[in-house]
């Protein structure tokens, strides 16, 4: 109840596409879902984050999409660009004092 | 404003050797974690602290010791190191459970 499943595990896409990232999780208490974005030699950071009272959040080029009754989440990078390309993770928690789950990791190359 | 950095970068040990990870932030976070990251694993809690004082396991905490005797602070301990150890270790630090800042990372490596 604890796992976040996230899929793909690898992903190329072509400049100028659109990547999708997938997460289902099981745990209904989960109220927060953020995506990290890494790149290589680097720590992860926070890309965009949303909570379940809305279907929808997008920022620039990013954008969650969240399905409450699937129990599902995804990312889309709009007009992917080569400076995208790294790995990208989901996570989730519950309430103010839990900690983040996070899924396993998608990596992202995004071809010139 | 540096963040979150962490001490030493690299570090490569022999099977049983023992080393301390340096984690420190600048932005009076309350909350600090250390995770390691695995290829294929994505990031797994080994401690975490909610303050000053305070140390609490998290998903895979055996081998490693923490103490956060300051705020700013948060050391990470393996005091038998193994090969299974070898991994990137990260250090965050956030305000409440929720926008972690990660630092760059140190990589070990146990032979």
């Amino acid at each position: 109840q604890q796992q976040v499943k996230q899929s793909p595990q690898s992903l190329i896409v072509q400049k100028g596409g659109i990547s999708i990232i997938n997460c289902a999780y099981e745990n209904t208490a989960f109220d927060y879902f953020p995506w990290y974005q890494q790149f290589p030699g680097k720590g992860p950071a926070l890309l965009i984050a949303i909570r379940p009272d809305v279907s929808e959040k997008k920022e620039g080029r990013f954008t969650i999409s969240f399905n409450k009754s699937a129990k599902q989440f995804s990312l889309h990078i709009m007009d992917s660009q080569p400076g995208d390309s790294a790995t990208y993770f989901c996570a989730a928690k519950r309430g103010s004092q839990g900690n983040l789950i996070f899924g396993k990791g998608t990596k992202l190359s995004v071809k010139p | 404003n540096a963040g979150v950095t962490q001490t030493p970068k690299f570090r490569v040990l022999k099977t049983g050797q023992s080393m301390t990870l340096l984690c420190a932030q600048d932005m009076n976070h309350e909350y600090m974690y250390w995770y390691r990251q695995d290829p294929g694993m994505g990031l797994r809690l080994i401690h975490y602290s909610v303050g000053e004082g305070t140390t609490a396991k998290g998903e895979v905490p055996d081998g490693y010791n923490v103490s956060r005797l300051k705020k700013q602070n948060f050391l990470l301990g393996l005091e038998s190191a193994a090969p299974s150890q070898t991994s990137v270790y990260f250090c965050a630090s956030s305000f409440l459970h929720y926008e972690q800042y990660f630092g760059p990372g140190t990589r070990l490596t146990v032979t």
